[in-house]
C-alpha cells in the first residue's frame, strides 16, 4: 500500500532553515503532484507548496520567498526547505500525494516541528 | 490568489441529522475542489474530489456539489464516526484550504 513518511529535525532554532524529506513507498513518484501542508497547533490546514514529478513547482504566495520544494525521482523522495523560521512556523508538517485533477489521496502521518531556541 | 471561506466554523448536530457545510471562493474557478475529514491527531482524509466525486471507500452518505464560487458538502444521516473537522480545498494551480468546520455533538 502507499505510504508517505516525513523525516527531519523536530526542533529548529529561530532564523535557521527547516528541512524535511518525504519518503514514498508503494507508489512511484512519477506521474503525480506531491505537496507539503502544515497545521499549527490547534489551527487549520495551510498549503505550503507542490512539486510535479518533472520538477515543476508552485508555492503559497505568503511563503514563497522562504520556501523551496524539490523532488528526487531516483530516491522516490521529495523535500521541503523553509528558511528564516520563526515561532510562527511551529506546526505539524504533512507530505501528500496529489493525483492530477483529484484531491490529496495519501498523507504522511505528520511531523511536529517546533521553532525555539 | 483564490481564498476559500467555510461556514459555519462550528456546527452542533445529532446522530441522524442532515448536515451541510458551505465553502465559498473569492473568485470563480474550475470544479477542482476537494473535501477532507480530519480527526484529532490524525492526518486529513480525502472524502470528495472534483467537487462531487466520492473517493473510493467513502460512505455514500457523504456528497459534494456546487460550481463557480459556491460548493457544499452534505452528510445525510450523521453517524457517530462523522464528528470531526472538515476542510475544503481548491487545487487549481495554487492550492488553498478553507479554515475548517468542526462538527460536534449537540
Amino acid at each position: 500500500q502507499v505510504q508517505l513518511q516525513e523525516s527531519g529535525p523536530g526542533l529548529v532554532k529561530p532564523s535557521e532553515t527547516l528541512s524535511l524529506s518525504c519518503t514514498v513507498s508503494g507508489s512511484s513518484i512519477s506521474g503525480y503532484y506531491w505537496g507539503w501542508v502544515r497545521q499549527p497547533p490547534g489551527k487549520g490546514l495551510e498549503w505550503i507548496a507542490w512539486v510535479y514529478y518533472t520538477g515543476n513547482t508552485n508555492y503559497n504566495p505568503s511563503l514563497k520567498s522562504r520556501v523551496t520544494i524539490s523532488v528526487d525521482t531516483s530516491k522516490n523522495q521529495f523535500s521541503l526547505k523553509l528558511r528564516s523560521v520563526t515561532a510562527a512556523d511551529t506546526a505539524v508538517y504533512y507530505c501528500t500525494r496529489h493525483p492530477y485533477g483529484r484531491g490529496s489521496d495519501y498523507w504522511g502521518q505528520g511531523t511536529l516541528v517546533t521553532v525555539s531556541s | 490568489d483564490i481564498q476559500m471561506t467555510q461556514s459555519p466554523s462550528t456546527l452542533s448536530a445529532s446522530v441522524g441529522d442532515r448536515v451541510t457545510i458551505t465553502c465559498r471562493a473569492s473568485q470563480s474557478f474550475s470544479d477542482w475542489l476537494a473535501w477532507y475529514q480530519q480527526k484529532p491527531g490524525k492526518a486529513p482524509k480525502l472524502l470528495i474530489y472534483k467537487a462531487s466525486y466520492l473517493e473510493t471507500g467513502v460512505p455514500s452518505r457523504f456528497s459534494g456539489s456546487g460550481s463557480g464560487t459556491e460548493f457544499t458538502l452534505t452528510i445525510t444521516s450523521l453517524q457517530p464516526d462523522d464528528f470531526a473537522t472538515y476542510y475544503c480545498q481548491q487545487y487549481s494551480s495554487l492550492w488553498a484550504f478553507g479554515q475548517g468546520t468542526k462538527v460536534e455533538i449537540k
